[in-house]
């Protein structure tokens, strides 16, 4: 069975620092990952995806995120952080790559971006 | 091209009643996949439909239930409203094709208080 964890519930950051957001998943086979935001009231939007390829993925607003397979790691980073990233945080995996409602998502993290 | 429309916005039911929630996906996209977002327990996975036929499945109740349209609209329906079905509905849909189902596209959610 697949599976995900997000083990941060909050992250808080000053404006202009870095930010790291953590995700670890656990699946039999290939893992497709996925960083999604969700602000107040709002669905939510897709970030980033590693299907295959580089290790290294950049995405949307700035965001990158590393795929680290011997620590089953995909934590969502971005060098400098806006107040405006405030929002919530979602990493999804999936193993299968033609069926999306089999992805599992995180719990998800708060971010807060202070001034 | 239009996103994921989800109808209605915002809902205030009763307990007992039944509502019908609707989803339309992006043009061509058959795969639809309804969530329930609550604070205390994030976001979990309902169902899903993939050219009309219910796919995978959540952990609900039967009085959560789904169908999807030949147009790939897709509706979901729960009956005798509980307290405990208030939460952010959110709906996706992905684009499959034979060999990789692209990442999710959210609506902006239905909010259903039921009082």
């Amino acid at each position: 069975a697949q599976s995900v964890a997000q083990p941060e519930d909050q992250v808080n950051v000053a404006e202009g620092n870095p930010l790291t957001v953590k995700c670890t998943y656990s699946v039999s086979g290939n893992p497709y990952l996925f960083w999604y935001v969700q602000y107040p009231n709002r669905g939510l939007q897709f970030l980033l995806k590693y299907i295959t390829g580089d290790n290294l993925v950049k995405g949307s607003y700035g965001f990158e995120a590393e795929f680290n397979k011997s620590q089953t790691s995909f934590h969502l980073k971005k060098p400098s952080a806006l107040v405006s990233d405030s929002a919530l945080y979602f990493c999804a995996v999936r193993e299968d790559r033609t069926n999306a409602g089999k992805s599992t998502f995180g719990d998800g993290t708060t971010l807060t971006v202070k001034p | 091209k239009a996103g994921v429309t989800q109808t209605p916005r915002y809902l205030i039911k009763t307990r007992g009643q039944q509502v019908t929630l609707s989803c339309s996906p992006i043009s061509g996209h058959r795969s639809v996949s309804w969530y329930q977002q609550t604070p205390g327990q994030g976001l979990q996975f309902l169902f899903e439909y993939f050219s009309e036929t219910q796919r995978n499945k959540g952990n609900f109740p039967g009085r959560f239930s789904g169908r999807q349209f030949s147009n790939s609209r897709s509706e979901m329906n729960v009956s005798t409203l509980e307290l405990g079905d208030s939460a952010l509905y959110l709906c996706a849909s992905s684009l499959t094709t034979g060999r990789m189902s692209t990442e999710a596209f959210f609506g902006q959610g239905t909010r259903l208080t039921v009082v």
